[in-house]
């Protein structure tokens, strides 16, 4: 099994680009996830998905959509990229029955100029 | 909102030692985890907790979900290079999961 697969790993967008980020998961987990992580920050709840269909907010989620059409694929979009979005970004995924725990992908560096 | 407060923030140990970090919060949570960064990759878990009072080891870890499900704490014992790293705990609510900001554990030659 592949677990969780983040493309790309590295990007550099100009301030004001979009872009979306991938996330697939192949555990048929319901549940996934979006965290970005900064120096001294750990790790922040950007959105999440309960299920297909299901998104909603976490701890930081100005600036970006999610959608989940698919089980497998929690997509995250930045409409106009910011400098303060420079981040390395985490995609989880997890059962909603029995074992609660998040499995990460390998994150994507984001670097806005 | 949920927050976890854990600490220490950092930690300069010798190899050998014992290491004890630990996460509180002011939420209740229904399960409690731990986690291990390495350098340029994402977490890895090491101990998940599902109850309250549970202590659960995992070779030279243990960890226990606190009675009041407030809080959680880790131990390392007998500490090894291998081990440094940044440690998280995690909390659990209905549906999100929640971070504290990490341990960075240091190991001096």
């Amino acid at each position: 099994n592949a677990g969780v697969t983040q493309t790309p790993k590295f990007q550099v967008l100009k301030t004001g680009q979009s872009m979306t980020l991938q996330c697939a998961q192949d555990m048929n987990h319901e549940y996934m996830s979006w965290y970005r992580q900064d120096p001294g920050m750990g790790l922040r709840l950007i959105h999440y998905s309960v299920g297909a269909g299901i998104t909603d907010q976490g701890e930081v989620p100005n600036g970006y959509n999610v959608s989940r059409s698919t089980t497998e694929d929690f997509p995250l979009r930045l409409l106009s990229a910011a400098p303060s979005q420079t981040s390395v970004y985490f995609c989880a995924s997890s059962t909603g029955q029995g074992g609660r725990e998040a499995f990460f992908g390998q994150g994507t560096r984001l670097t806005v100029v | 909102g949920q927050q976890l407060n854990q600490s220490p923030q950092s930690m300069f140990i010798q190899e050998g030692e014992d290491v004890s970090m630990n996460c509180t919060s002011s939420s209740i949570f229904n399960t409690w985890l731990w986690y291990k960064q390495d350098p340029g990759e994402g977490p890895v878990l090491l101990i998940a907790l599902y109850k309250a009072g549970e202590l659960t080891s995992n070779g030279r870890l243990t960890a226990q979900f606190g009675i009041t499900r407030k809080d959680s704490f880790l131990n390392i014992s007998a500490s090894i290079p291998s081990d440094v790293g940044i440690y998280f705990c995690a909390g659990r609510g209905d549906d999100k999961i929640i971070f504290g900001k990490g341990t960075r554990l240091h190991i001096l030659p």
